[in-house]
């Protein structure tokens, strides 16, 4: 079945440091794909997001593109905030208009 | 901006109760979603739900469950007889297409 896997945090950075959070799937035709972050007590927040092969979304300052040729969706940004400590989720879409699969997700924090 | 909205933020209950957690999807949205993130693990597909009827539902979701949209603006979640593993954050999101807003969530403690 579909899957995402997630590199296993926590991720703990300076702030101004660059982030890479890996994120890679597996999936029976070509999936969305979706990075949701969840900061300490809400809910989840979509922050960015890509629907076909090499698409990038952005927002924010984070990017991800969509590698098709190694199944990828890693999320990067060049100068991270403290801010933007808060657990990251990788997530797909398959067919239709059903299920997300997520990752496990992602905790990262930055300290001044 | 519109935004999916949930009630209550924080149910206690004991085991064996039946809990009903109320979700308020954005107005014109279609598609409809439970899922639930145990504390420290990731997030779960629970069900969707479309047209009226259940379109998905995951292992998770057994007969304990069920799912309802009682007028034209509520989603509800149901849990007949409430277990200690049914403790968890349960998101209920909504769609136009294929992106999917969710709520803050509810935080639902089984002692």
């Amino acid at each position: 079945g579909n899957s995402v896997t997630q590199m296993e945090g926590p991720v703990t950075l300076s702030e101004e440091a660059f982030l890479t959070i890996n994120c890679t799937y597996t999936a029976t035709g070509y999936p969305s794909l979706f990075w949701y972050v969840q900061y300490p007590g809400e809910g989840l927040q979509l922050l960015l997001k890509a629907t076909k092969a090499d698409d990038k979304g952005s927002n924010k300052g984070f990017e991800a593109t969509y590698r098709k040729e190694t199944t990828s969706f890693h999320l990067e940004k060049g100068s991270v905030q403290v801010s933007d400590s808060a657990v990251y989720f990788c997530a797909s879409l398959s067919g239709g208009y059903n299920k997300l699969i997520f990752g496990a997700g992602t905790r990262l924090a930055v300290h001044p | 901006e519109p935004e999916v909205t949930q009630t209550p933020s924080h149910q206690v209950t004991q085991m064996g109760q039946e809990v009903i957690l109320r979700c308020v999807p954005i107005s014109n949205h279609l598609y409809f979603y439970w899922y639930r993130q145990i504390l420290g693990q990731k997030v779960e597909f629970l069900v969707s739900f479309y047209n009226n009827e259940i379109s998905e539902k995951s292992e998770i979701f057994d007969d304990q469950f069920s799912v309802e949209r009682p007028d034209g603006s509520n989603f509800t979640l149901k849990i007949r007889s409430t277990k200690l593993e049914d403790s968890a954050m349960y998101f209920c999101a909504s769609s136009p297409d294929r992106e999917q807003f969710f709520g803050p969530g509810t935080r639902l403690t089984v002692l």
